[in-house]
């Protein structure tokens, strides 16, 4: 199947710093790309969906100013969690679907705020 | 928007019984249904998925139903093995058949299944 690659896979970071995770589609153009957040043992709940060149259109209850996601190209996605705070610690995954494609996952980023 | 619930939320089989897990959708307008495969610290796998023009679709030791009218489907493995041990997540998709780019997929809660040696 297509491959999609998320960076970093892991990251520990301080809290109130801001920290970048990237989606990238390897092989194919995404046309759109989801975000998830995965708490442990829990479902994965949809946080935004973008389309590459327009803003993102985020899940009732995500705080959009805190969570930026940019689709600049059709093969990349960046999420960045601002002024991050213990509260945010999860495991954020992403999908990249294309035209007429099944939704391909990312690895995942396990974010831990200390 | 479209709630899809999923049930059990864990099942434990002896190795060579089957499992069956089921979800039901709210939104009649879903018209793709996936199911995933999550392994511990690892992304969900795409396992199996069905479109509403079909009422069931098998590989392998994997099968899915759908019943559009109930708005259920349900995800039946036989012959189970230790390697079948995960969660699966079910998943609905509202949008239109053809295209099916941008159309954002619900989960349902996961079912964690475990297999007996």
């Amino acid at each position: 199947g297509a491959v999609v690659s998320q960076h970093p896979s892991w990251v520990i970071c301080k809290s109130g710093t801001s920290v970048k995770i990237e989606c990238r589609s390897l092989d194919f153009q995404a046309t759109t790309m989801f975000w998830y957040r995965q708490f442990p043992k829990q479902s994965l709940m949809l946080m935004a969906t973008s389309n590459e060149g327009s803003k993102a259109t985020y899940e009732q209850g995500v705080e959009k100013d805190k969570f930026l996601i940019n689709h600049a190209s059709l093969t990349l996605s960046t999420l960045t969690v601002t002024s991050a705070h213990p509260e945010d610690s999860s495991f954020y995954i992403c999908s990249a679907r294309g035209e007429n494609t099944e939704a391909f996952f990312g690895q995942g980023t396990r974010l831990t705020v200390v | 928007g479209e709630n899809v619930e999923q049930h059990p939320s864990t099942l434990s089989v002896q190795e060579g019984d089957s499992a069956v897990i089921k979800c039901t959708y709210s939104d009649s307008a879903s018209n793709y249904f996936p199911w995933y495969k999550q392994e511990l610290g690892k992304r969900p796998q795409l396992i199996i998925d069905i479109r509403s023009n079909v009422g069931e679709k098998k590989d392998q030791r994997i099968a899915v139903t759908l019943n559009k009218t109930a708005k259920h489907f349900s995800l039946h493995i036989t012959e189970t093995q230790p390697e079948d041990s995960a969660v699966y997540f079910c998943a609905a998709s509202i949008g239109r058949m053809i295209k099916a780019a941008g159309n954002k997929l619900t989960f349902g809660g996961g079912t964690r299944v475990l297999v007996k040696p």
